[in-house]
């Protein structure tokens, strides 16, 4: 257990609708990462929030966004949804001191029909 | 061309032997390697990660970093069956974006009793 937890596991939406997906980092942890992973492959970058800021995007369209709360925790908001979007959405907290270990939550399963 | 690639798999090895996983990488001012260990239906953790040109060891595992031909490996001593997973290859390019990690496809490793 990596202390990250994420919600909902498992979703289904259709093609147009709007999601939210919610992480709370381990405890301590000020910079939480969101990743993207299509089936058989690794995980994409989509963005980090390090102090309630973006500080670093990946190449994914305007219409995923993010926030940051003051206790760290974050969301990942995806709008107009497409099927390609249908994958596991890792949520990945840190100290943000370097790069280093990233904690992963167990991810949350988004299916766009 | 692929930013992180990884020998495609699936691999397969006998129990006891050694696994030998590689990855390359096409930016030349790459700063961090990490492999990643994800097994089916979980979220990634972090093996190891190394820094500097040549070997690091770890239990069973070890590293090997190679700049100037850009690659990094790893070699699992003594295969176990609960070895079997996907391991991911991980590359940080630098700046600020501490939790921005590129990662290859993956190889499927399977130790077989």
């Amino acid at each position: 257990e990596t202390g990250v937890t994420q919600s909902p596991t498992h979703l289904i939406k259709t093609r147009g609708q709007q999601v939210t997906l919610r992480c709370s980092s381990q405890s301590g942890h000020n910079t939480v990462s969101w990743y993207q992973q299509a089936l058989g492959q690794g995980p994409q970058f989509i963005f980090q929030y390090y102090r309630e800021e973006e500080n670093g995007r990946g190449n994914f369209p305007p219409r995923f966004s993010g926030l940051q709360f003051p206790n760290y925790s974050s969301e990942l908001n995806v709008n107009a949804l497409e099927l390609d979007d249908s994958a596991l959405y890792l949520c990945a907290s840190s100290l943000g001191q370097g790069p280093g270990e990233l904690f992963f939550g167990e991810g949350s399963r988004l299916t766009v029909l | 061309q692929k930013e992180v690639e990884q020998n495609s798999g699936p691999l397969s090895v006998p129990e006891g032997a050694i696994a030998s996983l590689n990855c390359t990488y096409s930016d030349r001012g790459s700063q961090s390697f990490f492999w990643y260990r994800q097994y089916s239906g979980k979220s990634p953790e972090l093996i190891m990660f190394i820094y500097s040109n040549g070997d690091k060891e770890d239990g069973r595992f070890t590293a090997q970093l190679n700049k100037a031909s850009q690659y990094v490996s790893l070699l699992i001593r003594d295969s176990q069956p609960s070895d079997s997973a996907t391991y991911l290859c991980a590359v940080f390019g630098g700046g600020t974006s501490y939790g921005k990690l590129t990662f290859g496809q993956g190889t499927i490793l399977t130790v077989h009793p």
